[in-house]
C-alpha cells in the first residue's frame, strides 16, 4: 500500500488561509469517507484534527476544516496562527482493510 | 481521562525480538479497537497493525506481516506488539492509538516507545 501523496511543505502569513491536499486512489480516499487529519508538533504524539473527511473533534478550533473530491482530500486552515506551525498527516482506510497515512506536510507560519 | 502508556522499547540486535506493551486507562478498554503506528527518525507516520475489541481480528501492514503480532489482554487493559526478526528499518518510535467507536480515526495516542535495531 503506497502512502497518500501530500505536498512536502506549505507556508503562509498569520491570518492567511492555506490548504493541504492529500491524493490517494480509488482503493482508499476515493471510495471511503474514513479520511482523517493529524497535527504533530516536534517531539509530540499526533493529534486528531479532522475525522470522517470533514468532522472536527471537540476542542479543535473551527478554523480547521476538511473536504474531499474524488481521490483527493483537503485540509484547510482559514486563518493561520503561529501555533498551527507543525507537521500534518492525512490518513484513509483502504480496500485491503488497512490504514494508510500521507507523506506529511510541514506547515510554516511566516 | 484517557491515557495510553507504551513500554518495552529499547536497543535490539538485527534479527532479535522485542515486545511492546501499552497500558490503557480512563476508558472501557474492551469496547475499543486499537492500533500500532510507527515513525522512523525524521520520517512520516506508518500504520503497523490493528486489533478489534475482542482480540479476534487483526490486520497488518505488508512491511511487518509474518514478523509482528498484535494482541491484547482485556482483563489487564493492555495492548501488545510482539516484534520478531527485527531489521534496521524497523527502528522507530512506536505509538499505540485508540480507534473511534465508528470509523477509522485515531483519537487518542500514547507518548511513544523508541525501538532501535542496530548492531
Amino acid at each position: 500500500q503506497s502512502a497518500l501523496t501530500q505536498p512536502a511543505s506549505v507556508s503562509g502569513s498569520p491570518g492567511q488561509p492555506i490548504t493541504i491536499s492529500c491524493t490517494g486512489t480509488s482503493s482508499d480516499v476515493g471510495i471511503y469517507n474514513y479520511v482523517s487529519w493529524y497535527q504533530q508538533h516536534p517531539g509530540k504524539a499526533p493529534k486528531l484534527m479532522i475525522y470522517d473527511v470533514s468532522n472536527r473533534p471537540s476542542g479543535v478550533p473551527d478554523r480547521f476544516s476538511g473536504s474531499k473530491s474524488g481521490n483527493t482530500a483537503s485540509l484547510s486552515i482559514s486563518g493561520l496562527q503561529a501555533e498551527d506551525e507543525a507537521d500534518y498527516y492525512c490518513s484513509s482506510f483502504t480496500s485491503s482493510s488497512t490504514l494508510v497515512f500521507g507523506t506529511g506536510t510541514k506547515v510554516t507560519v511566516l | 481521562e484517557v491515557q495510553l502508556v507504551e513500554s518495552g522499547g529499547g536497543l535490539v540486535l538485527p534479527g532479535g525480538s522485542l515486545r511492546l506493551s501499552c497500558a490503557a486507562s480512563g476508558f472501557t478498554f474492551n469496547t475499543y479497537e486499537m492500533n500500532w503506528v510507527r515513525q522512523a527518525p525524521g520520517k512520516g507516520l506508518e500504520w503497523v497493525s490493528y486489533i478489534d475489541a475482542s482480540g479476534t481480528l487483526m490486520y497488518y501492514a505488508d512491511s511487518v506481516k509474518g514478523r509482528f503480532s498484535i494482541s491484547r489482554d482485556n482483563a489487564k487493559n493492555s495492548l501488545y506488539l510482539q516484534m520478531n526478526s527485527l531489521r534496521a528499518e524497523d527502528t522507530a518510535v512506536y505509538y499505540c492509538a485508540r480507534q473511534a467507536r465508528t470509523g477509522w480515526d485515531l483519537g487518542y495516542w500514547g507518548q511513544g516507545a523508541l525501538v532501535t535495531v542496530s548492531s
